[in-house]
């Protein structure tokens, strides 16, 4: 059980373009997603918590602007990648708290990578 | 401000010896930790957690140790196996809130 998926696994884009990235969480419900940022060799680095029908919270120096976060069900929520640059590629993970299951627990997607030219 | 430490980098383990991981934290109002092993390019894997209210918590070959005096949790994993050669991240918790975690560190586990 508690199994997190993204899509897609890997995306290359052009400058100036906009990519979307899927979190579903496969056999659970998920009331608060989180969204993070790992760069190579780094620790991971929350941008983000996504509460299912309510706005994101960001966190301190990432721009809700560019980084659109949408919780529309118990399942899924998306990160969209507005206007990007080569700077933004970078490894992103989504992780779900079990609403039913122990609070502190997070399970994690796969991660997605992002490439852009 | 980097409120959960990894101090060290890399690891390296002789396969059916004792890994021992440390993480050290200077918020004394953490609650809660977990220990996550990751692949790369893989999302992280929940191993072991730890309620702040207890110094100890055994899973099969994984122990994970707080001294809350000390603001320092260990992972104990024994006998190491090749297949335990990962980056492990620590974790911390504040009311169930969002995670903060360390740096990282790479175990190699040697045959």
């Amino acid at each position: 059980g508690a199994v997190v998926s993204q899509h897609p696994s890997r995306v290359i884009c052009k400058s100036g373009t906009s990519v979307k990235i899927e979190c579903r969480s496969l056999d659970f419900q998920a009331t608060t997603m989180f969204w993070y940022r790992q760069f190579p060799k780094q620790s991971l680095m929350l941008m983000a918590t996504s509460n299912e029908g309510s706005k994101a919270t960001y966190e301190q120096g990432v721009e809700k602007d560019k980084f659109l976060i949408n919780h529309a069900s118990l399942t899924l929520s998306t990160l969209t990648v507005t206007s990007a640059h080569p700077e933004d590629s970078s490894f992103y993970i989504c992780s779900a708290r079990d609403t039913d299951g122990y609070s502190y627990e997070q399970y994690f997607g796969p991660g997605t990578r992002l490439t852009v030219t | 401000d980097q409120q959960v430490k990894q101090n060290s980098p890399s690891l390296s383990v002789q396969e059916g010896r004792i890994s021992i991981l440390n993480c050290d934290y200077t918020n004394s109002m953490f609650d809660y930790f977990l220990w996550y092993k990751k692949y790369p390019a893989e999302g992280p894997t929940f191993l072991i957690s730890i309620s702040s209210i207890k110094d100890k918590n055994e899973d099969g070959r994984f122990t994970v140790f707080l001294n809350k005096s000390a603001k320092h949790l260990s992972l104990h994993i024994v006998p190491s196996q090749p297949g335990d050669s990962a980056v492990y991240f620590c974790a911390a918790s504040l009311g169930a809130q969002k995670l903060v975690f360390g740096q990282g560190t790479r175990l190699t586990i040697n045959p």
